[in-house]
């Protein structure tokens, strides 16, 4: 089973900041990764495909990049709604894929 | 636009069996792409329960397997779960989602399981 780590486990940003949150994989996943966003009470939502695509909706702020092992989700001016817990998920060997921990990210 | 809904029984005894449907609206289960089930224990992640395809195909995380089923029933747009021998350790808010083979697009809001007696 591939482990995604993800790091921080939480942050505190202040608002309009840029905050950069990271997940790793124990074996490479080349560019076969997702990121999620979830609030309180809410299902997970599809931010980023493919390491890097914007999924339909996700704003520009949201970007990511990495391949093979290290992957980074990058907000870059935090809005009051961005603040929520993040996972990725690698999807190189389907069906077997794999969810990160989660990194929940907090307004300072 | 794709709408998921789950429904079940709130409340679950130990040793009994978690029983879950979920209902799909704005696409025909039968059109493709699998269907999953994923859990999350309160205040902890994300976890896989498994997938199937309208064919009836599926796939389950192993570490669940011998007490998972998942079954589609086409006619009716929906699939279901079915987690057997449960403990207060499958406490969880359960999700159905489309799997597109790579990562899940659509969501239905999740329900909440609780095992106990």
């Amino acid at each position: 089973e591939i482990v995604m780590t993800q790091s921080p486990a939480s942050l505190s940003v202040s608002p309009g900041e840029r905050a950069t949150l990271s997940c790793r994989a124990s074996q490479s996943v080349s560019g076969y990764l997702a990121w999620y966003q979830q609030k309180p009470g809410q299902a997970p939502r599809l931010l980023i495909y493919g390491a890097s695509t914007r999924a339909t909706g996700t704003p520009a702020r949201f970007s990511g990049s990495g391949s093979g092992t290290e992957f980074t989700l990058t907000i870059s001016s935090l809005q009051s709604e961005d603040f929520a817990v993040y996972y990725c998920q690698q999807y190189n060997n389907w069906p077997l894929y794999t969810f990160g921990q989660g990194t929940k990210l907090e307004i300072k | 636009q794709v709408r998921l809904q789950e429904s079940g029984p709130g409340l679950v005894k130990p040793s009994e069996t978690l029983s879950l449907t979920c209902t799909v609206s704005g696409f025909s289960i039968s059109s493709g792409y699998y269907w999953g089930w994923i859990r999350q224990p309160p205040g902890k992640g994300l976890e896989r329960i498994g997938i199937i395809y309208h064919s009836g195909s599926t796939y389950y995380n192993p570490s669940l397997k011998s007490r998972v089923t998942i079954s589609v029933d086409t006619s009716k747009n929906q699939f279901s779960l079915k987690l057997s021998s449960v403990t207060a350790a499958d406490t969880a808010v359960y999700f159905c989602a489309r799997d597109s083979s790579s990562w899940y697009d659509y969501w239905g809001q999740g329900t909440l399981v609780t095992v106990s007696s």
